[in-house]
């Protein structure tokens, strides 16, 4: 069972545009909403957290959107750069406990 | 650095061999994680440890999987009898829960295992 829903699946947005992915989740238990980052080869690195009392939470370029009566959440990246290139993960989880993560999107940044 | 490290990075076995990773999570992180990745997937979790306990596994974790925390720091993943579809990533991660807030996971760059 899916229990974090992730689209699209891939993304091409140009130099300076608003990348936008969208998540859904279906466990009303997770109170913890990361999104991870992640290069070929590497691991998943950390790039901004919600947690559901919150609504919007913006961290420079990155912002997280949350609707927790639809049980969705959006990252959104202004200005995306080809630096930005990578595949992004929302995740939830529960307390101390396991992330569930969604399938990723891998953006591509276009100059 | 003061991450989260895992060893080897790289691991190429036969089938049926048995491998062991090693991870060291971020010091005074008491609680460790195991995922796996395979291509086009995010992680999947295995088990997790607080300190030296493990307190859950997943169904992915077979009998030929096997996991430690033997002094609550550095934890090991064994694979026996190693099959193709083990190819994966491992991810290793750490965190800490000191109170609100800290229940972020930091993950360690991963050890690629390819069984042939």
């Amino acid at each position: 069972q899916q229990q974090v829903k992730q689209s699209p699946q891939s993304l091409i947005v140009q130099k300076g545009g608003i990348s936008i992915i969208n998540c859904a989740y279906e466990n009303t238990a997770f109170d913890y909403f990361p999104w991870y980052q992640q290069f070929p080869g590497k691991g998943p690195a950390l790039l901004i957290a919600i947690r559901p009392d919150v609504s919007e939470k913006k961290e420079g370029r990155f912002t997280i959107s949350f609707n927790k009566s639809a049980k969705q959440f959006s990252l959104h990246i202004m200005d995306s750069q080809p630096g930005d290139s990578a595949t992004y993960f929302c995740a939830a989880s529960r307390g101390y406990q396991k992330v569930t993560f969604g399938i990723g999107t891998k953006l591509q940044v276009i100059p | 650095d003061t991450g989260v490290s895992q060893d080897p990075r790289h691991k190429i076995t036969k089938r049926g061999q048995n491998v062991t990773f090693r991870c060291d999570p971020i010091s005074e992180h008491n609680r460790l994680y195991w995922y796996r990745q395979t291509l086009g997937q995010g992680p999947e979790f295995l088990t997790y440890f607080q300190n030296e306990a493990q307190l859950e596994k997943s169904r992915l974790l077979s009998d030929r999987f096997s996991a430690e925390r033997p002094k609550g720091s550095f934890s090991t993943l064994e694979i026996q009898r190693t099959e193709q579809g083990d190819s994966a990533m491992y991810l290793c991660a750490s965190s800490t829960i000191a109170g609100p807030g800290t229940d972020t996971q930091y993950f360690g760059p991963g050890t690629r295992l390819t069984v042939l």
